[in-house]
């Protein structure tokens, strides 16, 4: 089955600053990799996906890159905000195999 | 617009007693996928259902638990004489398969958060 690794497990940064998180998947087949953005006591809530007959997608400040041979895909967020704090989840698949999770805080 | 709609949002159980945890899709959405959050761990896949038949159960626990999503009404998550090591957040997700080129994306709830005392 499908295994996805997610790096990294926190992440702090200031205000302003840029965020990249990025993730590795083992299924050759998966072509559907959404990002979700979690707060406390929350359920996850879709912030981007990306398709496999795509290479990047951007929506505002949020970016996703995805490398099908090397089979990793890429979180990028730009001009940070603290309402950026939270944990985000990749996942790959169509029954979603999520990674670990990335702590994200960002200090005012 | 309602979104996917989950209850109850926390569920309190003894052990050995039975959980119930409900979900209703978003609007217009056939299929519905449970997944378990453990703490401080990604969410784990259990079951994918569609209306009166189950497509996917390969992470659901081989005993106690049980799915159904009903011609009428919400999504079942069953949990039979709970133990401790039950307790998480249980989310549920829905989608629209037949709608192209989004069908595969998925929309959570707000869970349901289990503690089994």
């Amino acid at each position: 089955g499908e295994n996805v690794e997610q790096h990294p497990s926190t992440l702090s940064v200031q205000e302003g600053d840029s965020a990249v998180i990025k993730c590795t998947y083992s299924d050759s087949a998966s072509n559907y990799f959404p990002w979700y953005k979690q707060e406390l006591g929350k359920g996850p809530q879709l912030i981007i996906d990306i398709r496999s007959n795509v290479g990047e997608k951007k929506d505002q400040r949020i970016a996703v890159t995805l490398n099908k041979t090397a089979k990793h895909f890429s979180l990028h967020i730009t001009e940070t905000q603290p309402e950026d704090s939270a944990v985000y989840f990749c996942a790959a698949g169509g029954k979603l195999t999520f990674g670990q999770g990335t702590i994200l805080t960002v200090h005012p | 617009n309602a979104g996917v709609m989950q209850n109850p949002r926390h569920l309190v159980r003894r052990r050995g007693q039975e959980a119930r945890l409900r979900c209703s899709p978003m609007k217009g959405h056939s299929h519905v996928y449970w997944y378990r959050q453990l703490p401080e761990e990604g969410l784990k896949f259990m079951v994918y259902l569609q209306k009166e038949n189950i497509i996917d159960e390969s992470g659901m626990p081989k005993e106690r638990f049980s799915a159904e999503f009903p011609k009428e009404g919400p999504s079942i998550l069953r949990i039979q004489q709970v133990v401790r090591g039950d307790s998480a957040a249980y989310f549920c997700a829905s989608s629209n398969p037949w709608r192209e080129p989004r069908g595969d994306t998925q929309y959570f709830g707000p869970g349901t958060r289990l503690t089994v005392l």
